[in-house]
């Protein structure tokens, strides 16, 4: 059972490149979340989605934008990287009736140059 | 608005010792709280979560956490540390049940032999 899982696991990206990072979850969970993780701030909502379909604003998401391509995955996508997104990524997902315990993925270390 | 502080950032213990990390929530409702552990390179962990009935709520590899609403406070304890607990923890608050959390800035621990 692989959980959740993210690719790449490191990227480096010139400023006004843009990619796509990967999450798949194989737990059949409904809610999926993408966090960024940044020293002394400790990690920030930047979207979620609590259902195939449908995606939310977290705490922080401007430069960014998700799909929720199916139950099992959600993707994450700087359309032109800036220097303050580096960062680690991390995706995480929800069995709902489980009352908040979050499943999380190893992260993505990204850094723009 | 919402938050949770963690004010030690970094607290070194000799190996047996016992251990208390600190955390300090602000959220108008009752909360639901969760400390996380992540081991370096790894994603985070759940060790324990409070939601209602008894305050002190006991976790996984020995720790416990005890919450004081009068204190606005969810420390976590344990009584002998094992090198092994070296890592950074998290402590979150739960916006109601939608998985969205905010998280503390973290805490690192240092485990001397």
């Amino acid at each position: 059972n692989a959980g959740v899982t993210q690719t790449p696991k490191f990227q480096v990206l010139k400023t006004g490149q843009s990619m796509t990072l990967q999450c798949a979850q194989d737990m059949n969970h409904n809610s999926m979340y993408w966090y960024r993780q940044d020293p002394g701030m400790g990690l920030r909502l930047i979207y979620y989605s609590a259902s195939e379909g449908t995606t939310d604003k977290g705490e922080v998401p401007n430069g960014y934008n998700v799909s929720r391509l199916n139950k099992r995955e959600f993707s994450l996508r700087l359309e032109s990287a800036a220097p303050s997104q580096t960062s680690v990524y991390f995706c995480a997902s929800r069995m709902d009736r489980d009352e908040e315990k979050l499943f999380f993925g190893s992260g993505t270390q990204l850094s723009v140059l | 608005a919402q938050s949770v502080t963690q004010p030690d950032i970094h607290i070194t213990v000799s190996e047996g010792a016992s251990l208390e990390l600190r955390c300090n929530y602000s959220y108008g409702a009752t909360p639901y709280l969760f400390w996380y552990v992540q081991s370096p390179g790894q994603g985070l962990q759940l060790l324990l979560k409070y939601f209602s009935g008894d305050t002190l709520v006991q976790g996984i590899k020995g720790f416990e956490a005890e919450f004081k609403r009068s204190q606005s406070s969810f420390n976590l304890r344990k009584p002998s540390v094992h090198w092994s607990d070296a890592a950074e923890y998290f402590c979150a608050v739960g916006l109601g049940n939608t998985g969205k959390l905010i998280f503390g800035q973290g805490t690192t621990l240092q485990v001397k032999p």
